[in-house]
């Protein structure tokens, strides 16, 4: 069964330096997103992106973070200067036609 | 703006028993509605989804879950709960008015199985 792949498992980086979580969707799917999770809690969508643009972003998603699809298979979430309060497990997804939301399995974030 | 509302922080029922976890949105127009299992220190696992039809769905794992418009509910539902069940569920729904794609989630269940 296709997967969306993560890397990498886990990041703990240095308060204010910058990281780049990245995300292999699935291949025939056009729809990519991030969404996050503060340790146990809700998942709360950041950002989707379609057709090489932006398409919906929350109001998590400020001018510190930012999305790329910088080749035809790997989707990253970049963060400009990490804060404390960005450490959450981050999950990519994708979708294609059928409605299909798939996750996934995560990196986990520590900054420190 | 849509949302989803997961009443229940925790649920806990004896193996074997019947298994009920609670959802209800809110959305302005027909929604898509989801239901997702996290094991501990994994991903979000996709169980059933309801986009139009039979209002009863069925999914992985033994899971179905029914669709209720009148009372705006999406519950999941397990006739014979395992201890393997144990995990964080997660109702999800894209309001599909919108035109929007993404999924809002609920806080999630805690769903422990009691041998």
């Amino acid at each position: 069964e296709p997967e969306v792949t993560q890397t990498p498992s886990h990041q703990v980086t240095q308060m204010g330096q910058e990281v780049i979580l990245r995300c292999v969707p699935i291949s025939n799917h056009l729809y990519f997103y991030w969404y996050r999770q503060i340790l146990g809690q809700k998942v709360e969508f950041l950002v989707s992106f379609y057709n090489n643009e932006i398409s919906e972003k929350s109001e998590i998603f400020d001018d510190q973070f930012s999305v790329e699809r910088p080749d035809g298979s790997n989707f990253t979430l970049k963060i400009r200067s990490t804060k404390l309060e960005d450490s959450a497990m981050y999950f990519c997804a994708s979708s294609g036609q059928n409605y299909g939301y798939t996750f996934g399995s995560g990196t986990r974030l520590t900054v420190v | 703006a849509q949302s989803v509302a997961q009443p229940e922080d925790q649920v806990n029922v004896a193996e074997g028993n019947p298994l009920t976890v609670k959802c209800t949105y809110s959305v302005s127009g027909n929604p898509y509605l989801f239901w997702y299992v996290q094991y501990p220190n994994r991903g979000l696992q996709f169980l059933l989804k309801y986009i139009t039809g039979d209002n009863l769905v069925k999914g992985s794992y033994g899971f179905e879950a029914e669709f209720n418009k009148s009372q705006t509910s999406f519950h999941l539902k397990k006739p014979s709960a395992l201890v393997s069940d144990s995990a964080l569920y997660f109702c999800a729904v894209r309001d599909i008015r919108t035109g929007a794609n993404n999924l809002f989630f609920g806080t999630g269940t805690r769903l422990t199985v009691i041998p």
